[in-house]
């Protein structure tokens, strides 16, 4: 089956404590993207890849990271610095120059 | 004034109603406007997507755009218990590469 897949689906963090969520897709998708939703918030964009070595901060990108070594993987690290993580992080991927995103399962950070 | 502002609802209406969903826009330079349904818990899948002004139809499900306006609705016809979600829009503009999003409206269809 084609799809992206996001892991884990719940992931809890001490304060202080760096996390890697996992993004991987096998539909093909040039453009890669990380999402935070917050409840009574639409999605506010963290990260985009348009291609393999090269992202973009997004309107919220302070306390993350992101790499994208391969097409197919676009981690996000959420780092110490980042002051209110607990959220559900969205990872999407679209063609290149396509406006309809296709979307992961969510996985849901909460920091204890 | 946020680019795009949807009411967040919740929404509650018994099975077989028509839902109406609606969001407005504030730059006219947005030109792809897009629904997707979430269930809790889950990422959002694209249900609708238009370009132009105008009605789309897809089985019991109409998207409209009224570029004058500025304003986007969902309409739902007949409707299931499935159709309970949060539905959000979302709209870009010619050539960019960000999508803004509607903050969701929560739907509930009671059986």
């Amino acid at each position: 089956d084609g799809g992206i897949t996001q892991s884990p689906k719940y992931l809890f963090r001490k304060e202080g404590q760096n996390v890697t969520l996992s993004c991987e897709q096998n539909l093909n998708h040039d453009a890669m993207y990380w999402y935070r939703q917050d409840p009574g918030q639409g999605l506010r964009l963290i990260y985009y890849s348009q291609i393999v070595n090269d992202f973009q901060k997004g309107d919220i990108a302070e306390g993350y990271s992101v790499s994208r070594e391969k097409k197919e993987s676009f981690p996000l690290t959420v780092t110490s610095a980042q002051k209110n993580p607990t959220a559900f992080y969205l990872c999407a991927s679209s063609m290149s120059g396509e406006t309809k995103q296709f979307f992961g399962p969510g996985t849901r950070l909460t920091v204890l | 004034q946020k680019e795009v502002e949807q009411d967040p609802g919740p929404l509650s209406v018994p099975e077989g109603a028509i839902v109406s969903l609606n969001c407005t826009y504030s730059n006219s330079a947005f030109q792809y406007f897009m629904w997707y349904r979430q269930y809790s818990r889950k990422g959002p899948e694209l249900l609708m997507y238009t370009y132009s002004s105008g009605n789309k139809e897809d089985g019991r499900f109409t998207a409209q755009v009224d570029k004058s306006s500025k304003y986007i609705s969902l309409f739902i016809r007949d409707s299931q218990p499935s159709d309970s979600a949060t539905y959000l829009c979302a709209i870009l503009n010619t050539g960019g590469f960000k999508t803004i999003f509607g903050a969701g409206t929560r739907l509930f269809v009671k059986a």
